[in-house]
Parts: C-alpha cells; sequence; structure tokens
C-alpha cells in the first residue's frame, strides 16, 4: 500500500531563512505527489504537485518541491521564509492513478513555527 | 469561481445521535470527495463520489456513508455517533479525470461529540 512519511513533527526556522520540509513517499510505480498547506482552523491549500516530467516543480507563494526517484523523496523548500509561512504542511500520493486520482493518502504534516 | 463551501462549519452533537454534513463544489466540478482529519488518525480518506456513483472508499465502517446529487453537491452522514468521531470533516472537489486530476479543499466542518 502507498505511504507517505514526513519524519519532522514541527520546525522552526527564523523569518528570512531557508526552509525545508522533508517527504518520503513508498509506491511502486511513478507516483503523483502533492503539497497542501493548512492555516489554523482551515482546510487545505494546494502548493504544488508533481505528475511527470521537470522534476524541479514551481508552486505558489515562492515553495519549489524536487522530485528524487532515487531517493523516494519530495522535499519541499523556500528560499526566505515569511511569518505568513506558519501553517502546518502535509505531502500526499495519489493512492492509485489507474483507478483514480481523487483517493489522497497524506502524510502526518510538519508543523512549521516562524521565529522573528 | 467560487471554492468549495461545506455546511454547517461547526456541529456538536452527542453519542447516538446521526448527523449530515453537506459539501457544494466547484462550479463543473463532478467528483467530491471526503476526508477526516483527527490529531490521532491525521487525514483519512473516506470516499468519493463521481456522477452520483460511489467511486472510492475508504477503510470505515457503514455508519460512515454519502451520497451526491444530480447538481454534484454531496452529503456525507454520520450514525450512531462515537466520540471517536469528533474531527474536522473535509470536502474536496475536483474534476474527476483520471489521470492529473487536482483536489480543492473546503475549509471542513468541525463535528465535536459529547
Amino acid at each position: 500500500a502507498q505511504s507517505v512519511t514526513q519524519p519532522d513533527i514541527h520546525i522552526t526556522v527564523s523569518e528570512g531563512a531557508s526552509l525545508e520540509l522533508r517527504c518520503n513517499y513508498s509506491y511502486g510505480a511513478t507516483p503523483y505527489l502533492f503539497w497542501y498547506v493548512q492555516s489554523p482552523g482551515q482546510g487545505l491549500q494546494l502548493l504544488l504537485k508533481y505528475f511527470s516530467g521537470d522534476t524541479l516543480v514551481q508552486g505558489i507563494k515562492g515553495f519549489e518541491a524536487e522530485f528524487k526517484r532515487s531517493q523516494s523523496s519530495f522535499n519541499l523548500r523556500k528560499p526566505s521564509v515569511h511569518w505568513s509561512d506558519a501553517a502546518e504542511y502535509f505531502c500526499a500520493v495519489a493512492s492509485d492513478p489507474n483507478t483514480g486520482f481523487q483517493k489522497l493518502v497524506f502524510g502526518t504534516g510538519t508543523r512549521l513555527l516562524v521565529s522573528p | 469561481k467560487a471554492g468549495v463551501t461545506q455546511t454547517p462549519r461547526y456541529l456538536i452533537k452527542t453519542r447516538g445521535q446521526q448527523v449530515t454534513l453537506s459539501c457544494s463544489p466547484i462550479s463543473g466540478h463532478r467528483s467530491v470527495s471526503w476526508y477526516q482529519q483527527t490529531p490521532g488518525q491525521g487525514l483519512q480518506f473516506l470516499f468519493e463520489y463521481f456522477s452520483e456513483t460511489q467511486r472510492n472508499k475508504g477503510n470505515f465502517p457503514g455508519r460512515f456513508s454519502g451520497r451526491q446529487f444530480s447538481n454534484s453537491r454531496s452529503e456525507m452522514n454520520v450514525s450512531t455517533l462515537e466520540l471517536g468521531d469528533s474531527a474536522l470533516y473535509l470536502c474536496a472537489s475536483s474534476e474527476g479525470r483520471p489521470v492529473g486530476d487536482e483536489q480543492f479543499f473546503g475549509p471542513g466542518t468541525r463535528l465535536t461529540v459529547l
């Protein structure tokens, strides 16, 4: 079965510093990967997605992610963090693209704290 | 386009009762998926409806059911509520394409079971 691991439960980053959130997936075929962000009391907002092609994916709000098949990873990065980026971040994989893209398997999330 | 809307935003129920949550997808979207989010289990897929048919199902007991109407609006029902059903229930809509689909989430319904 597909699975997603986000090894960091909490990360604290100083405002203006760079950020990398880790995500590892377990999936036999080519994965379809997503990063979502959730602010307190809100739903999920899609930051970026990887389906195929270029392994460096650009998203909204200045985020990017790199797909590395050899490491089964899809890490999220941002060169300079803003206080408004404080939120919870979820990595997800489409569980079976052959039967439907709609069943997402999520990691446990990483809560990002931004210090002044 | 208006986003995904969910009603109500907050609900308080007692054990044994039943509850119905509603989701209105983005205009033109034919697929609606439901997820349960809890601190202990995280985000878990409940089911997906496409053109009024349940197309995918997660690993939840039969107390959790849903349906979709011809206008793509969806409802989710939980019967015989248990304390463990307290959660944020998220609805997501998409075009429902077999490849390259993208889900848009609503703000969720916060259900508290006392």
